[in-house]
């Protein structure tokens, strides 16, 4: 069935450090695919999401490109802040909601 | 962006007790509602997907009869886990979808989530 696998956690950088969290997928049809990021103590929140291969999807400097030839959706952001200190969950959408293992970043001062 | 609610955001129970958690959109009507659980440093497993007046849709492996799901309405789902064991304290995640002024059609938005612990 469709599965989504990230790279486990956790991950500890220093601020303004480049982040990259690996995402590859598996699915039977054509999915929509999407970055979420839990704070402490809240839900869910969508990060980005990209509904097509080669979409890049973007959002508070995080980017993430949809590749079909390597089914993969990695997380990227250049410089990350002591306030991206969060879980970020890679998804999958074709029927329904597909979730990977969460990776926890740790970014320190 | 929409704004999905849970209520409690914790509770302690006694095994063989039910708790019931309610999940609300706040802003917006939600035709489809899903349960998700979570472990410890694991993904989010989907329990079940309820539509508004229907009876809900459960995973394979989930039990019907312990965690009853009710989506009475267009802004609110409940679950409640009857007979609750430790085995059954966890993380529990709804998530809503539908279309209104602040949602966008087919968008998921989540609650903070409850957590249970069965003693």
């Amino acid at each position: 069935g469709d599965s989504v696998t990230q790279m486990e956690g956790p991950v500890t950088l220093s601020e303004e450090a480049f982040l990259t969290i690996n995402c590859t997928y598996t699915a039977t049809g054509y999915p929509s695919l999407f970055w979420y990021v839990q704070y402490p103590g809240e839900g869910l929140q969508l990060l980005l999401k990209a509904t097509k291969a080669d979409d890049k999807g973007s959002n508070k400097g995080f980017e993430a490109t949809y590749r079909k030839e390597t089914t993969s959706f990695h997380l990227e952001k250049g410089s990350v802040q002591v306030s991206d200190s969060a879980v970020y969950f890679c998804a999958l959408k074709w029927n329904d909601m597909r979730f990977g293992a969460g990776t926890r970043l740790t970014v320190k001062p | 962006g929409a704004v999905v609610s849970q209520h409690p955001s914790w509770v302690i129970c006694k095994s063989g007790t039910s708790v019931k958690i309610e999940c609300r959109s706040l802003d917006f009507q939600a035709t489809t509602m899903f349960w998700y659980r979570q472990f410890p440093k694991q993904s989010l497993m989907l329990m079940a997907t309820s539509n508004e007046g229907s009876k809900a849709t459960y995973e394979q492996g989930v039990e019907k009869d312990k965690f009853l799901i009710n989506h009475a309405s267009l802004t609110l789902s409940t679950l409640t886990v009857t007979s609750a064991h430790p085995e059954d304290s966890s993380f529990y995640i709804c998530s809503a979808r539908g279309m209104g002024t602040s949602g966008r059609v087919d968008e998921q938005y989540f609650g903070p989530g409850t957590r249970l612990t069965v003693t």
